[in-house]
């Protein structure tokens, strides 16, 4: 089985940083990615982790621990546009790029 | 830029209905993907397709059905909708890569009356 956990929401201020957590637990294991969606559309890819360590895109990093089964999103000097929900994707290998998702985490940011 | 297109925005359906769900992305993609998306429960796959003519079961298939006639095109097929199914339809593709992400379309929000 596999199961993806991440929190259900975060609250922050314009300009401050959150991070959010996803933790997971799978066989066989190819890959992590982040999306980001706003309400009432799709989601967008983020960012992509498959070994150890940290990912930076900007104001937005990926860190990645295969032996924990842990990954966060990092978001800094948040902006009002980053008010969306964050989805934390795991692909296996066995799967033909089958990808499994967590809940998401909707992040509101307060000015 | 990879376009994934979804060919309808909204659609309200009658239980007891046949209703397709179709999907066409422009990227020569192998693998395309048909997710539902519910408040609380994230997105849940219900089938995908690696080739043309193939087709596995998600994790809930149950009252779908999918046709994948040509590469670029994917469609979700409802038998006979029930209220249930009420919920926002999600078109993906992938290449083969490993590093290779999902692309979505924007989604078909389906009410089923």
């Amino acid at each position: 089985g596999q199961n993806i956990d991440q929190p259900t929401e975060m609250t922050a201020t314009e300009g401050a940083i959150v991070q959010i957590n996803c933790t997971y637990q799978t066989s066989g294991f190819n890959g992590l990615f982040w999306y980001q969606q706003h309400a009432g559309e799709a989601p967008t890819f983020l960012s992509y982790n498959v070994l150890d360590g940290l990912e930076e895109k900007g104001r937005f990093s990926s860190f990645l621990s295969r032996s924990k089964g842990y990954s966060y999103l990092l978001l800094k000097e948040l902006q009002m546009k980053d008010s969306a929900s964050y989805l934390c994707a795991v692909k296996k290998t066995d799967s033909w790029g089958k990808f499994q998702f967590g809940a998401g985490t909707q992040v509101v940011v307060t000015p | 830029d990879v376009k994934v297109t979804q060919s309808s925005r909204y659609l309200v359906k009658r239980t007891g209905e046949k209703v397709f769900l179709e999907c066409v992305q422009d990227m020569d993609h192998e693998n395309m993907f048909w997710y539902r998306q519910d408040p609380g429960l994230g997105l849940r796959l219900i089938y995908f397709s690696y080739d043309v003519k193939m087709k596995e079961k998600g994790d809930i298939p149950e009252g779908y059905s999918v046709s994948r006639e040509k590469k670029e095109r994917f469609s979700l097929i409802l038998e006979s909708a029930s209220t249930n199914q009420t919920s926002m339809y999600l078109c993906a593709s992938t290449g083969v890569r490993d590093n290779s992400p999902l692309h979505f379309g924007n989604g078909t929000r389906l009410t089923v009356t």
